[in-house]
């Protein structure tokens, strides 16, 4: 089985930084890992695939990159709407997630 | 409108049983991978059971045995029943559609239902 693991995770940041957080996985995926946003009461959004594909609809703040084992997503401006969990999952073999990286407020 | 509608969860005792449903409206159900993930509470995300257009199924290691997926593509509805429940059940059920080829790609998740093992 593939081993997903996120870090940090949690951060605390202000509206308008820049946030990376990083995913690393256990063997190499090649480019097959997706990010998740999730908030309580909602259903979970697709934000980006193949590592740095957004998926339609997702601001353009939001970026990805990485190959083989070790991936990061970026928002380039935090806004008010992003306090979220942030999930890494690959693809590749099955399907695995990462534990999350809650984004909170400062 | 786009969207996966899941509902069934609620408070069940240990050993018992339940069926959760999901609709989908908007999307081509019956060609897709239609996946269950759930949440326990303070967790993250952990795959259930999966189940392909044609009806192959799959499933986790701690839920094999005890709960079943199926679907009717003519209701674009998926189902999970579960059966001989644990505590260690007790979570949010998401209900999730694969992309196309990339079946673990989830483009569509529901909202969830709450699933509560407890005597």
């Amino acid at each position: 089985d593939i081993q997903m693991t996120q870090s940090p995770s949690s951060l605390s940041a202000s509206v308008g930084d820049r946030v990376t957080f990083t995913c690393r996985a256990s063997q190499g995926i090649s480019n097959s890992l997706a990010w998740y946003q999730l908030k309580p009461g909602t259903a979970p959004k697709l934000l980006l695939y193949g590592a740095s594909r957004l998926e339609s609809g997702v601001p353009s703040r939001f970026s990805g990159s990485g190959s083989g084992t070790d991936f990061t997503l970026t928002i380039s401006s935090l806004q008010p709407e992003d306090f979220a969990t942030y999930y890494c999952q690959q693809y590749f073999v099955s399907l695995s997630f990462g534990p999350g990286t809650k984004v909170d407020l400062k | 409108e786009v969207q996966l509608l899941e509902s069934g969860g609620d408070l069940v005792q240990p050993g018992g049983s339940l069926r959760l449903s999901c609709v989908a409206s908007g999307v081509t159900f019956s060609t897709s991978v239609m996946t269950w993930v759930r949440q326990a509470p303070g967790k993250g995300l952990d795959w259930v059971s999966s189940i392909s257009s044609g009806g192959t199924t799959h499933y986790a290691d701690s839920v094999k045995g005890r709960f079943t997926v199926s679907r009717d593509n003519s209701r674009n509805t998926l189902f999970l029943q579960l059966s001989a429940v644990r505590v260690e059940d007790t979570a949010l059920y998401y209900c999730a559609k694969g992309r196309g080829s990339l079946f673990f790609l989830f483009d569509l998740w529901g909202q969830g239902t709450l699933v509560t093992v407890s005597s």
